[in-house]
């Protein structure tokens, strides 16, 4: 069953802009993954935050996790047209396996 | 490339037909899955081998049927599909159960049922 769920649906922006997209969940998890899709292909796994950190950073990228919220964000800085893709959330459920929001459509315009 | 690779990437298929995707990864992960995405919906989880011992089924239809001849090597088999299993189909694996590591993916079978 789905477990994250991002927000917004879309976001368009201009190249060197900041994109931030955010993610929120229904129960209690041991951490919080983001994965990039580019078009019709496969995931390819960003960073992942453990419950029991507030923020990390990896290049460009910066995610925090809010537990008493239930709700993560993903920020790119300085965007560019290669950043252009689809952005999941996902989260381990009570099961331990991976549970995917349907995802953020990001378009960088040059 | 991720070390998990699909093929084929593209497939038609008649709802009478039978075909099988295939999953091959190379990075010695204990763990692997088939996932469907379909267009608009969240990635759906299929199936799930570990040391290959199916441990999830999650309730998919028996016109798809996987198999796990080794870690290595990850197959769905498909027959007397419906047009609404149309999606691409995700392969990936992982060392561990995903929920404590990442998943490593494949490119994707791009499914449509004639």
């Amino acid at each position: 069953s789905q477990q994250g769920e991002e927000d917004p649906q879309a976001l368009s922006i201009q190249e060197g802009e900041n994109a931030t997209m955010n993610c929120s969940y229904k129960t209690s998890i041991n951490n919080l993954q983001w994965y990039r899709q580019n078009s019709g292909r496969g995931l390819v796994h960003l960073i992942l935050i453990r419950s029991n950190e507030r923020e990390k950073h990896s290049g460009r990228l910066r995610v925090t996790l809010d537990t008493s919220k239930k709700s993560s964000s993903l920020l790119i800085t300085a965007s560019r047209a290669a950043d252009t893709a689809s952005y999941f959330c996902a989260t381990d459920a009570y099961d331990y396996k991976l549970s995917f929001g349907a995802g953020t459509t990001v378009t960088v315009r040059a | 490339e991720t070390g998990v690779t699909q093929t084929p990437r593209h497939l038609v298929m008649g709802m009478t037909n039978k075909k099988s995707l295939k999953c091959e990864q190379h990075l010695g992960h204990n763990a692997m899955y088939w996932y469907k995405q379909s267009a608009k919906k969240p990635l759906e989880l299929m199936f799930v081998y570990s040391l290959e011992e199916r441990v999830e089924n999650n309730s998919v239809p028996s016109r798809f049927s996987p198999e796990c001849p080794n870690s290595s090597h990850l197959f769905l088999h498909l027959h007397t599909l419906q047009p609404e299993d149309s999606a691409l189909y995700l392969c990936a694996s992982s060392q561990g159960w995903t929920g404590f590591t990442e998943a490593f993916f494949g490119q994707g079978t791009r499914l449509t049922v004639v």
